[in-house]
């Protein structure tokens, strides 16, 4: 059973306008969640994070909420540019579990000039 | 960058021979684990490292052994490898603290035929 959820395998948005990218999990373990960006042929690079304690963090152009009631978390992108296209990951990591990540399956953004 | 190095980065290999992915660090990190990546299932956890010659299981661990003879160096090998191990694999690292990120290599290509 799939634990992190990502159910929109993309997105399409204008150039300037927000991206929202959605990311669910059941685990009501996990208290520390992380998004990754992917572009082809690269790793995966961190792109912000946010504790269980908070339902806010923001970064620049990135935000991401957490609604701990509804087990859901989203990205915002303000604006979003041509080079924010790639794949995102949706993260997540209980206490004590060694630091593992359990990802969703990525949303794929396209970010139209 | 965030000093991982793994090797080799691309392989082609025969179905039934053995193969062995290399992650090297130089940020001195307790843990270190080693990904995959596929269509449609994001990334996966294969084997992690918590210490020197300490390991353990992720989530797609059958097929693959580890070892972490150091703690700048830990090994993934496909004892028989199969087609359905051909994939990306990253590796990251990892302090281990609560809230901490998990930083990623570039990935290892392999393809088995």
């Amino acid at each position: 059973d799939q634990q992190v959820k990502q159910n929109s395998p993309s997105l399409s948005v204008q150039e300037g306008r927000i991206s929202i990218l959605n990311c669910d999990y059941t685990n009501s373990m996990f208290d520390y969640f992380l998004w990754y960006k992917k572009y082809p042929a690269e790793g995966p690079t961190f792109l912000i994070s946010i504790s269980s304690i908070k339902d806010k963090n923001e970064d620049g152009r990135f935000t991401v909420f957490l609604n701990k009631s509804a087990k859901h978390l989203s990205l915002h992108i303000v604006p979003s540019q041509p080079g924010d296209s790639a794949v995102y990951f949706c993260a997540a990591s209980a206490t004590g579990a060694n630091s593992k990540l359990t990802f969703g399956k990525g949303i794929t953004l396209s970010v139209r000039p | 960058d965030a000093g991982i190095t793994q090797s080799p980065r691309h392989k082609v290999t025969e179905t039934g021979t053995p193969v062995t992915l290399r992650c090297h660090q130089t940020e001195n990190h307790r843990y270190m684990y080693w990904y995959r990546q596929d269509p449609g299932h994001g990334l996966r956890l294969i084997h992690y490292s918590y210490g020197v010659k300490d390991t353990d299981k992720g989530e797609v661990s059958d097929g693959y052994s580890v070892s972490r003879s150091k703690t700048e160096d830990f090994l993934l090998t496909l004892e028989s490898a199969t087609s359905s191990q051909t994939s990306v694999y990253f590796c990251a690292i990892s302090t281990g603290q609560i809230g901490n990120t998990i930083y990623f290599g570039e990935g290892s290509w392999l393809t088995v035929v």
